[in-house]
């Protein structure tokens, strides 16, 4: 039982490429969730699915579109990365019943030169 | 006003030490209360839920006081292994049961 997993677990870009991140959680899941943390901040919702094939804006979600082909899996993509997009990223998933306690993954780090 | 809010610390403690965090939140509408634990440049990892009742975990206890929109938790007999950042986290159903998290507070332990 891996819990969840990302891939990469570091990548670095440059100014206008595009990637994708993966994230696979084994827990059989219904919500799924992408964070961003940067330095001296909090985790900030990125976007969110409440089960397969949707997807929700989170509190700053442009510059990033995901998918949610399969439940567990979802994908978080940079189209065309820029410098304000290096952080860490964070995919997290819950149950869809209370108490919604959220398991993280292990991180991928982005630097966007 | 943040919609999470802790003191940033950091707490320098000795081992066998006492500490306490305290949280405040300014959403009564919510729901789920939690304390999660984040280590430097790793993942946050579930420390406790934080029950109306309260509730304990061997040496965590956690409280919530809805009235006054605090949470708190107790570490008692303080560990090295306990230095980390600690997350205050409360549900937004707006988001589709959206985490919002605290912007944490750093716990260093000293032998």
């Amino acid at each position: 039982n891996a819990g969840v997993t990302q891939t990469p677990k570091f990548r670095v870009l440059k100014t206008g490429q595009s990637m994708t991140l993966l994230c696979a959680q084994d827990m059989n899941h219904e919500y799924m969730y992408w964070y961003r943390q940067d330095p001296g901040m909090g985790l900030r919702l990125i976007h969110y699915s409440v089960g397969e094939g949707t997807t929700a804006k989170g509190e700053v979600p442009d510059g990033y579109n995901v998918s949610r082909l399969k439940k567990q899996n979802f994908l978080l993509g940079l189209e065309s990365a820029a410098p304000s997009q290096t952080s860490v990223y964070f995919c997290a998933s819950s149950d869809a019943v209370p108490p919604y306690e959220q398991y993280f993954g292990p991180g991928t780090r982005l630097t966007v030169t | 006003r943040k919609e999470v809010e802790q003191d940033p610390g950091p707490f320098n403690v000795p081992e066998g030490a006492t500490v306490a965090f305290n949280c405040t939140y300014s959403n009564s509408a919510s729901q789920s209360f939690f304390w999660y634990r984040q280590d430097c440049r790793k993942e946050p990892k579930l420390l406790m839920s934080v029950y109306s009742s309260g509730n304990e975990d061997g040496r965590f206890t956690a409280q919530l006081n809805r009235a006054s929109q605090y949470i708190s938790l107790l570490i008692r007999d303080s560990k090295l292994s306990d230095s980390a950042t600690y997350l205050c986290v409360v549900i937004n159903m707006e988001y589709g049961n959206k985490l919002v998290f605290g912007a944490g507070t750093i716990l260093r332990v000293k032998s």
